[in-house]
């Protein structure tokens, strides 16, 4: 079973903080994506990847970078945290570009004082 | 450009009795359609998705959909609510022209009363 870990359930930061959230998943997945999920708005694709060093923008790249050094870990880099950056954050992984399914992390909620 | 719309945002519904949650989409080509369901504290979870096979699809846990072109819809049922199936459902949809994309809509909270 395909495994989405992410490194943190809960963070709490100060305003103009620079934030990780790490994700890493252990089925050699080529593409790994970061969503924000927000009450009535869903979820939101900030970043995506398809493959080792490449990052792609999503819908809401604003104020956030990524990184992807190996194959099995993709980071979500706040630069200067915000307080509108307080949400969930959802890290998932998925075999190829075919329509496969997502499978997801647990989510790390960030809240950003 | 696609999209999904999720009609309703809450649905409450007495353990027993049929669930159906909305959902229209707006697609440019054939489109695949999924449905996702997160738990409390928890990740999404696939329940079912459609990429142009049968349009009545099974799902885990007593789910199904049914893709219907002619309405844009891809609503999904349930004959008889368990307490268990309490969470946020989420229709998804994504195009080959989009590489696949995945759009998802708003989510609908699922309640259920004993």
């Amino acid at each position: 079973d395909v495994k989405v870990t992410q490194s943190s359930r809960y963070l709490v930061k100060r305003t103009g903080e620079k934030v990780f959230l790490e994700c890493v998943q252990d089925m050699d997945h080529e593409n790994m994506f970061w969503y924000r999920q927000d009450p009535g708005l869903g979820l939101r694709l900030i970043y995506f990847s398809y493959d080792v060093k490449m990052k792609e923008k999503g819908d809401i790249p604003e104020g956030y970078s990524v990184s992807r050094e190996k194959k099995e870990r993709f980071s979500l880099i706040l630069e200067s945290a915000s307080t509108n950056q307080t949400s969930m954050y959802l890290c998932a992984s998925s075999l190829d570009r075919s329509p496969t399914p997502l499978h997801f992390g647990n989510g790390t909620r960030l809240t950003v004082t | 450009a696609q999209s999904v719309t999720q009609l309703d945002s809450h649905v409450s519904v007495s353990e027993g009795t049929p669930v159906l949650l909305r959902c229209n989409y707006s697609s440019s080509y054939s489109p695949s359609l999924f449905w996702y369901v997160q738990h409390p504290n928890k990740g999404l979870q696939l329940l079912l998705k459609y990429t142009s096979a049968a349009t009545l699809v099974k799902g885990i846990n007593g789910f199904e959909a049914e893709f219907k072109k002619s309405e844009t819809s891809f609503h999904l049922t349930k004959p008889s609510a368990h307490m268990s199936d309490a969470a946020e459902y989420f229709c998804v949809v994504s195009e080959i022209r989009t590489g696949n994309m995945l759009t998802f809509g708003g989510g609908t909270r699922l309640m259920v009363k004993p």
